[in-house]
Parts: C-alpha cells; structure tokens; sequence
C-alpha cells in the first residue's frame, strides 16, 4: 500500500464551478500537509501548508485537514481556467510523501 | 515565500555528452536539496536526496555514476548528467528543504524544472 493516494484524474470542470481533491493517507504519524501546484513544464509551487487537523483558508482555495479518517482535501471556489494545472498533495512526518496528482481542467 | 532556481531551464545536447543542472536556494540556506526526474503527465519520480557536505543518498534503480550530485554549499547543489543517452530524456526538477520556523514542520520549495533532450 502505498503512503500517500490521490486520484490522479484527469477531472474537467466548467468555470466557477467548486472543485474538491482528495488523498488519502495511511501514516498516522504524519503531522504536516501541503498542496503543491504545478502547471505545465514548470516546477510545483507551494499552495497551501496546515498543520495536523483542521481547515485553512486562503483565498478561493480551503485545505481541509480530518486526521481520524486519514484523509485530507483541496477546495476551490470560482474555479477559473488559470487553475488548471495538476495538483499534488504531500505530506510529512520528517520524511516528505507526495501523491501522484490530480490533473485538472477548467473549462471556460 | 522561498524561492529556488534552476539553470538552465532547458538544454538539447548529444547523445555522450554530460550535462550539469544547477539548483539554487535564492533566500534560504538548505541544508537538504532534492534530485526529482518527472516524465510526460506522469509524477514526480525522486532520485536522489542530496545533503550539503555529504555524500547523496540515491533512491533504488538510480545510477549513481550516471547522476553525479554535488551539494557544495547551503545554497547550491547540482545534478550532473554524465554520458547522456535518450531515455535520459527527461523534466528534472530540484527542491529545497526550508527549515521549520518556531517548531514547524520543514518545507519543500521546488525549482522551475529543467528540461533535458538528449539527441
């Protein structure tokens, strides 16, 4: 079983639509969960950073954190055809686990 | 936030011939700098882990005399591929371990990508 699982997609969406992704997890040591995004032949950036359990906002983007049930979140609001991209989860206890990354596609 | 650079950005060489690729913490000392191939639509593959002063550490299935790693300072490591061939035709990608602030976790800062043909 692999640490980190995310459903690579691909998942099309109309503009202003809401967008949910999902990874879960099996190491309940990990403690620190970060989204990346990355955009066609670019590097990921960092989007959101929580820490343990719990929601952070940040703008039209909410990281949702549930520990108990192993499993974080991604939600973006308004989505826009500028947030297509690929979306990678991590996380870390020490050591960083990525998933594999959700392609997304907003269509305008 | 952090930011980390690559160069070059993109480089088409012969095949036999090495390439270096450099990775550069721009504002933040990193005392742990990662080695990342990527190809079309698929994930982040990790090579290598590369510490500063150190030998790297190499991930199963990566050649070692093949990607030379060196991470002479806090602030730069570099990827050397040596003896290029076409199926080392790749998107190598670098990140940089930001140290936690105030008990926080570390943080991985990625650079923009290299992308690598070899004819």
């Amino acid at each position: 079983q692999k640490e980190v699982e995310q459903d690579p997609g691909p998942l099309s969406v109309p503009e202003g639509a809401i967008v949910s992704l999902n990874c879960t997890y099996s190491n309940s040591a990990f403690q620190y969960f970060m989204w990346y995004r990355q955009y066609s032949r670019k590097g990921p950036e960092l989007l959101m950073y929580t820490y343990s359990s719990g929601n952070k906002e940040d703008g039209r983007f909410t990281a949702q954190v549930d520990k108990s049930s192993k499993y974080i979140s991604l939600f973006i609001r308004d989505s826009q055809p500028s947030d297509s991209a690929t979306y990678l989860c991590a996380m870390s206890e020490g050591q960083f686990y990525f998933g594999t990354g959700t392609s997304l596609t907003v269509i305008p | 936030g952090a930011v980390v650079s690559q160069h070059p950005s993109r480089v088409i060489c012969k095949s036999g011939t090495s390439v270096k690729i450099e990775c550069r913490s721009l504002d933040f000392q990193a005392t742990t700098m990662f080695w990342y191939r990527q190809f079309p639509k698929q994930s982040l593959m990790l090579m290598a882990t590369s510490n500063e002063g150190s030998k790297a550490t190499y991930e199963q299935g990566v050649e070692k005399d093949k990607f030379l790693i060196n991470h002479a300072s806090l602030t730069l490591s570099t990827l050397t591929v040596t003896s290029a061939h076409p199926e080392d035709s790749s998107f190598y990608i670098c990140s940089a371990n930001s140290p936690g602030q105030g008990g926080g976790a570390d943080t991985q800062y990625f650079g923009p990508g290299t992308r690598l043909t070899v004819l």
